[in-house]
């Protein structure tokens, strides 16, 4: 039972570059969210998504775009990468229902150079 | 949306109890309680959530406040491996059945040996 498995782990990108960060969990979870982790912060929503087809954002989505077409997959895109986008990045799955636990992928670490 | 506070740091010893505090004087009648904890370099982990009533599971045991304006995670026996940030959230809203959980800075717990 793999979770949610996230790559690359690790990520150098210069400034003006575009990605894609991958996620995909094994759980029929409805529910994925993307977040990333400033250095010695908390953990800030970027995108979330309820279904496959259905995405809207959270906190922080200035720079990043997100699709969902299956419910397996729940990609993270970054369009002109930028240092402030230097982070790490955390995809996570829950089930429907009130009061159930989000599982998280391992992270991607990213830096902008 | 309903905040928790929580100590930036607290210390223990190996094999003592722990009890990591939360307030939440803000929460609704409908927000549960979650427990998350980051270990070093990875993502976040469920630990145990609780609506009303006291909390056990093979982890940790969650003790809510009768007012329920605080909460206590009790960790019975820490271990070195419980070394971590430890997050007390409330379930922020709920927009389709998503659970967008808020994540603040947490309590960072050493463990002495």
């Amino acid at each position: 039972n793999a979770g949610v498995t996230q790559t690359p782990k690790f990520r150098i990108l210069k400034i003006g570059q575009s990605m894609t960060l991958q996620c995909t969990q094994d759980m029929n979870h409805n529910y994925m969210y993307w977040y990333r982790q400033d250095p010695g912060m908390g953990l800030k929503l970027i995108y979330y998504s309820v279904g496959a087809g259905i995405t809207d954002k959270g906190e922080v989505p200035n720079g990043y775009n997100v699709s969902r077409s299956t419910t397996e997959d729940f990609p993270l895109r970054l369009e002109l990468a930028a240092p402030s986008q230097t982070s790490v990045y955390f995809c996570a799955s829950s089930p429907s229902g009130a009061g159930l636990g989000y599982t998280f992928g391992s992270g991607t670490r990213l830096t902008v150079v | 949306d309903a905040k928790t506070t929580q100590p930036n740091s607290m210390e223990s010893n190996e094999e003592e109890p722990v009890h990591l505090p939360c307030n939440h004087s803000t929460i609704s009648g409908t927000d549960y309680i979650h427990w998350y904890r980051q270990l070093p370099s990875q993502g976040p982990e469920y630990v145990i959530h609780g609506l009303t009533s006291n909390v056990n599971n093979r982890m940790a045991s969650l003790a809510i406040a009768e007012d329920r304006k605080s909460s206590t995670l009790i960790l019975h026996r820490a271990t070195l491996r419980d070394a971590a940030v430890y997050y007390c959230i409330l379930r922020d809203s709920i927009i389709q059945g998503a659970q967008k959980l808020v994540f603040g800075q947490g309590t960072r717990l050493t463990i002495n040996p």
